[in-house]
């Protein structure tokens, strides 16, 4: 079965602060991994697509990373500020027929000043 | 070029009434997806759909919900008789192409019904 797991579910750090979030995935066979973040009472928004060839990619002060052998992925925050406060959430793709994507339960970030 | 449009964004049923969702994808996505969140939670795959076609619809309850996604006009999520566990906050999300394909799937701000 197609599992996604995230960690630490909830986390609460001083502002200007690095912070790295983690999924851990068995969804196969792999295609892609996506990070979102989520803001309270708004849609997902994509921060980031690896596939398997890819290891880190970056988008401003989120640097994502990908071990395709381990099947864990990180997502590291950089000097946070108090917009990153919302939830993250890695999704996994698979080459499977239908929907293809496989949604982890999110981590809880909160920046405090 | 507008984002995934949901609408209505809040909606208010009775029990027993029908609650109808509707989602217009991005310019140029023939792919939508439609998931549920409910409150502290996180996102549940209802459906997936192209254009005329259910691909995958394994995250809907047998009874009461139905999509689909018509040639021309929006995707629609129907729920019929609703019971107050249907309060949830809907998103739709849509793609150019297949997810295994690194599309960038794009989501809508949600539609959150309260069934009173």
């Amino acid at each position: 079965k197609n599992q996604v797991e995230q960690s630490p579910q909830s986390l609460i750090i001083l502002e200007g602060k690095n912070c790295t979030l983690q999924c851990n995935y068995t969804v196969s066979p792999f295609s892609n991994l996506r990070w979102y973040k989520q803001d309270t009472g708004r849609g997902p928004v994509s921060l980031t697509i690896m596939t398997f060839s890819e290891n880190t990619k970056s988008n401003g002060r989120y640097t994502a990373t990908l071990d395709a052998d381990t099947k864990q992925s990180s997502l590291h925050i950089t000097a946070s500020q108090l917009s990153d406060s919302a939830s993250y959430i890695c999704v996994v793709s698979a080459y499977n027929a239908g929907n293809m994507l496989t949604f982890g339960g999110g981590t809880r970030l909160m920046v405090k000043p | 070029n507008a984002g995934v449009m949901q609408n209505p964004r809040h909606l208010v049923r009775r029990r027993g009434q029908e609650a109808r969702l509707r989602c217009s994808p991005m310019k140029g996505h023939s792919h939508v997806y439609w998931y549920r969140q409910l409150p502290e939670e996180g996102l549940k795959f209802m459906v997936y759909l192209q254009k005329e076609n259910i691909i995958d619809e394994s995250g809907m309850p047998k009874e009461r919900f139905s999509a689909e996604f018509p040639k021309e006009g929006p995707s629609i999520l129907r729920i019929q008789q609703v019971v107050r566990g249907d309060s949830a906050a809907y998103f739709c999300a849509s793609s150019p192409g297949q997810p295994t394909s690194g599309n960038t799937i794009y989501f809508g701000e949600g539609s959150w019904l309260t069934v009173v």
